[in-house]
């Protein structure tokens, strides 16, 4: 099925290791986007892209780096990893034409310990 | 500025009305509105565009006030399939800057 593919989709981190979540979506849309979800903020914006080769810095990008290397992926990295970066990670896509919305995946669950 | 939606919760008998509004301090261009289930990804139900009509589709539609950049999402006769969290999110350009959303409107629709 089309659609956006998060992996993994469950990981538990020691502080200070490193790891990368990957995104992967076949819908050929052109912007992408990595959020954080805790309980009771909402979705808060990491890094984004709009393009193949672009990105850009979102509303909590400290901790984070992103590469969009390829159209159909956009990866999230966390170099050292900390007791705050544990959330629900939620990768989306869009496409160009203005009347569609985004397109989720189904979440990365991380817990830093 | 992150929009400030209200009510923060509700909860509902099957067939009951609700209205949950979402405002910004900022002008926008879009609002959009997805539902949330428990443990899933947020699902996309609609979008208004600055100029554009109301949307609707079956019983859930929305409304957008360009001069008060403020949006309501109207839920009518509410179903048990209802239940979950709504969120609104806003954009200030044609979409090649990322969304920000709202904290969420937790519905929870009873027997």
């Amino acid at each position: 099925n089309a659609g956006v593919t998060q992996t993994p989709k469950f990981r538990v981190l020691k502080t200070g290791q490193s790891m990368t979540l990957l995104c992967a979506q076949d819908m050929n849309h052109e912007y992408m986007y990595w959020y954080r979800q805790d309980p009771g903020m909402g979705l808060r914006l990491i890094h984004y892209s709009v393009g193949e080769g672009t990105t850009a810095k979102g509303e909590v990008p400290d901790g984070y780096n992103v590469s969009r290397l390829k159209k159909q992926n956009f990866l999230l990295g966390l170099e050292s990893a900390a007791p705050s970066q544990t959330s629900v990670y939620f990768c989306a896509s869009r496409g160009i034409t203005g009347d569609y919305g985004y397109t989720f995946g189904s979440g990365t669950r991380l817990t830093v310990v | 500025q992150q929009p400030v939606q209200s009510p923060q919760a509700v909860i509902l008998r099957e067939g009951e009305d609700a209205v949950i509004n979402c405002s910004s301090s900022k002008a926008l261009y879009s609002v959009h509105w997805y539902r949330q289930k428990h443990g899933e990804a947020p699902v996309f139900l609609m979008i208004l565009l600055k100029g554009g009509e109301q949307k609707g589709h079956e019983k859930i539609s929305a409304s957008f006030n360009e001069k008060k950049q403020q949006s309501s999402l109207y839920l009518t006769a509410s179903q048990l399939s209802y239940s979950g969290t709504y969120f609104c999110g806003t954009g200030m350009d044609t979409g090649r800057r990322a969304l920000t959303f709202g904290s969420g409107t937790r519905l929870q629709v009873q027997p």
